[in-house]
């Protein structure tokens, strides 16, 4: 596609649901990153794909998040047993190149989570 | 003390005045710098990439850094109502991802 495609565009989840966002990157691009925002916040970065491999998970912020990228294009992040902090907008990028590369780093849309 | 800092605003600024956007950062070895515009639920988008110290200058936008002091700034010139947004300055370091401050929000008034 023309640019990063992430869906659901809005999910509500009740507490202690699972839910699984999806993104689809840039096609040919290698790297691939997810970003939580919180309202009225910068992005903090959860994790980071090169190809299928994640290289960096850093900054999931417990053993909830989980994501994956198995054939190094489309990622899933998952969370499970959602609680009302997970409430934010997450945000999928993409960038041309890998490791220790430049390059613009290209938005989705995000996804807006909501827990109730 | 968060890695990238930036001051909250909201910044209100006159249509046609220079809009003045600082951040500063923690990390030395950070080597890339990016200005992102962000408008009310939207994603991110890049207007700026400055990678040496001094300025770069993109239209009405000019990027100053300054890796002794770890400070980077954004100037707008001749500043629109288009230009209300939210401006996130990041960071890159050794590793791969961007380090984003929190956001300054600017408000340019007719």
């Amino acid at each position: 596609g023309a640019g990063v495609s992430q869906s659901p565009r809005y999910k509500v989840a009740k507490r202690g649901q699972d839910v699984a966002l999806r993104c689809d990157p840039i096609s040919g691009h290698v790297s691939l990153f997810w970003y939580q925002q919180a309202l009225g916040q910068g992005p903090e970065f959860l994790t980071y794909f090169q190809n299928e491999a994640q290289l960096d998970k850093s900054g999931l912020p417990s053993d909830r998040f989980f994501a994956e990228r198995p054939e190094g294009s489309v990622s899933t992040l998952k969370i499970q047993r959602t609680q009302q902090e997970d409430s934010a907008v997450y945000l999928c990028a993409s960038r041309s190149r890998g490791q220790g590369g430049t390059g613009e780093l290209f938005f989705g849309e995000g996804s807006r989570l909501t827990v109730l | 003390q968060k890695e990238v800092e930036q001051n909250s605003g909201p910044l209100s600024v006159p249509e046609g005045a220079i809009a003045s956007l600082n951040c500063t950062y923690s990390d030395r070895v950070s080597q890339s710098f990016f200005w992102y515009r962000q408008y009310s639920g939207k994603s991110p988008e890049l207007i700026m990439s400055i990678y040496s110290n001094g300025d770069k200058e993109d239209g009405r936008f000019t990027a100053q850094l300054n890796k002794a002091s770890q400070y980077v700034s954004l100037l707008i010139r001749d500043s629109q109502p288009s230009d209300s947004a939210t401006y996130l300055c990041a960071v890159r370091g050794a590793g791969n991802m961007l380090t984003f401050g929190g956001g300054t929000r600017l408000m340019v008034k007719p």
